[in-house]
């Protein structure tokens, strides 16, 4: 069955600090997959995209990481900022005749000052 | 800029009512799709349109029709509201899916209509 699962549920953190979101997923066959930052009362905005030959992707102070054996990826935050409180969706696409793309439930983040 | 947008952000509506959520966006992009976003659900599928008068159902079609008489345009009906339908609904626009273009299918999303069935 195609999955995608995202660890924790939601995070609170200090402004300033790191974090480290988690996504595992089991679709297959794995075409890419993105991460998404979704404000609330806003859609989804993407952030970075990877393919199964990339394994690291930056944008800013977002870094997504991506194992494509172990089929799992991270978003890791660094310096964070009252911006970034937000949900962030992991999103993964596999290709078979069309493409076909299946979302994580998210990460809701908050970030406190 | 790709601009996607809602015809309404907040919208409130008794069981049994015709509800029309309309989504228009101005890319030019083929691909228009409907998703309901519930708390710890995730985006849900609901149906997309890869084409004017094209529509294909997506995870959770059951309630819900669609119409695309013109390209930039794609509407969600419900034909008979029920309290069930409470949501999030987002719309969102992507370039045709070709095979080999593997970074061809960023979606990008309207701002979303919280749609309240009384």
């Amino acid at each position: 069955k195609n999955q995608v699962e995202q660890s924790p549920q939601s995070l609170i953190i200090l402004e300033g600090k790191n974090c480290t979101l988690q996504c595992n997923y089991t679709v297959s066959p794995f075409s890419n997959l993105r991460w998404y930052k979704q404000d609330t009362g806003r859609g989804p905005v993407s952030l970075t995209i990877m393919t199964f030959s990339e394994n690291t992707k930056s944008n800013g102070r977002y870094t997504a990481t991506l194992d494509a054996d172990t089929k799992q990826s991270s978003l890791h935050i660094t310096a964070s900022q009252l911006s970034d409180s937000a949900s962030y969706i992991c999103v993964v696409s596999k290709y078979t005749g069309g493409f076909k793309t299946i979302f994580g439930a998210g990460t809701r983040l908050f970030v406190k000052a | 800029d790709v601009k996607v947008t809602q015809s309404s952000r907040y919208l409130v509506k008794r069981t049994g009512e015709k509800v029309f959520l309309e989504c228009v966006q101005d890319m030019d992009h083929e691909n228009m799709f409907w998703y309901r976003q519930d708390p710890g659900l995730g985006l849900r599928l609901i149906y997309f349109s890869y084409d004017v008068k094209m529509k294909e159902k997506g995870d959770i079609p059951e309630g819900y029709s669609v119409s695309r008489e013109k390209k930039e345009r794609f509407s969600l009906i419900l034909e008979s509201a029920s309290t069930n339908q409470t949501s999030m609904y987002l719309c969102a626009s992507s370039l045709f899916q070709r095979e080999g273009l593997i970074l061809g299918n960023e979606q990008f999303f309207g701002p979303g209509t919280r749609l309240t069935v009384l």
